[in-house]
């Protein structure tokens, strides 16, 4: 069982070009989120999908965005790369909990990938 | 808002000593609490997890007790090895909206050596 993979693995942009990263979750998940990881730093949510649709967003410029496939894969698209965008770049994937009560959904993070912006 | 404190690393031990890092955290609602590890060139692993109060969570020799009182979530394990040396994350998730959103902390780099 393949867990979550992301492409490609490194790139270098310049500042003010587009990027865009792509994720596949984990077999039987249907919801992806997107983190910034700055070096020395935790994890900073970006946004999460769910039904081809972004369901929560974090503190991010609308320069970061994204989308999600039918097959649950996902892509995030970063516009006019500033110098500050470089960073690992990580994907998790879920199963959504719908119910109420636990708190405790599982997120499986990818090995990232590692974007440096010149 | 929610946030997660971390001790600041690096934490450096010998093999088979006993490691704590601390974590606290702040939060509105009732979150569950989290500890990942990350090698070197990976992702986050999850580690262990805890949902509710005084729940412990282990996996691997690690262990962390939820405490509400204190809004802690210790990471111990009482013999580590060489190759427990990574970064280790505490975090917390909360229900916002429909989706539960974690918060990490700074993370700890843990070096063990031989």
């Amino acid at each position: 069982d393949a867990g979550v993979t992301q492409s490609p693995t490194h790139l270098i942009k310049t500042r003010g070009q587009q990027v865009t990263l792509r994720c596949s979750p984990k077999s039987g998940h249907d919801t992806v989120s997107w983190y910034q990881q700055a070096l020395g730093q935790g994890p900073q949510f970006i946004f999460q999908y769910y039904e081809e649709e972004e369901r929560q967003r974090g503190n991010f410029p609308d320069r970061f965005s994204g989308h999600q496939f039918p097959n649950y894969s996902s892509e995030l698209n970063v516009n006019a790369l500033l110098l500050g965008d470089s960073a690992l770049y990580l994907c998790a994937s879920s199963f959504r909990t719908l119910a109420s009560g636990s708190a405790a959904n599982e997120q499986f993070f990818g090995p990232g990938t590692r974007l440096t912006v010149l | 808002g929610n946030s997660v404190t971390q001790m600041e690393g690096p934490v450096t031990l010998s093999e088979e000593a006993f490691l704590t890092i601390n974590c606290t955290y702040t939060a509105t609602g009732y979150p569950s609490l989290f500890w990942y590890v990350q090698y070197p060139g990976e992702g986050l692993q999850l580690l262990l997890k805890a949902t509710k109060a005084d729940d412990k969570g282990s996996n691997k020799g690690f262990e962390a007790t939820y405490r509400k009182e204190t809004t802690s979530f210790h990471l111990e394990k009482g013999s580590v090895q060489v190759s427990d040396s990574a970064v280790y994350f505490c975090a917390l998730s909360d229900r916002v909206g429909g989706s539960y959103i974690p918060t990490f902390g700074r993370g700890t780099s843990l070096i063990v050596h031989p």
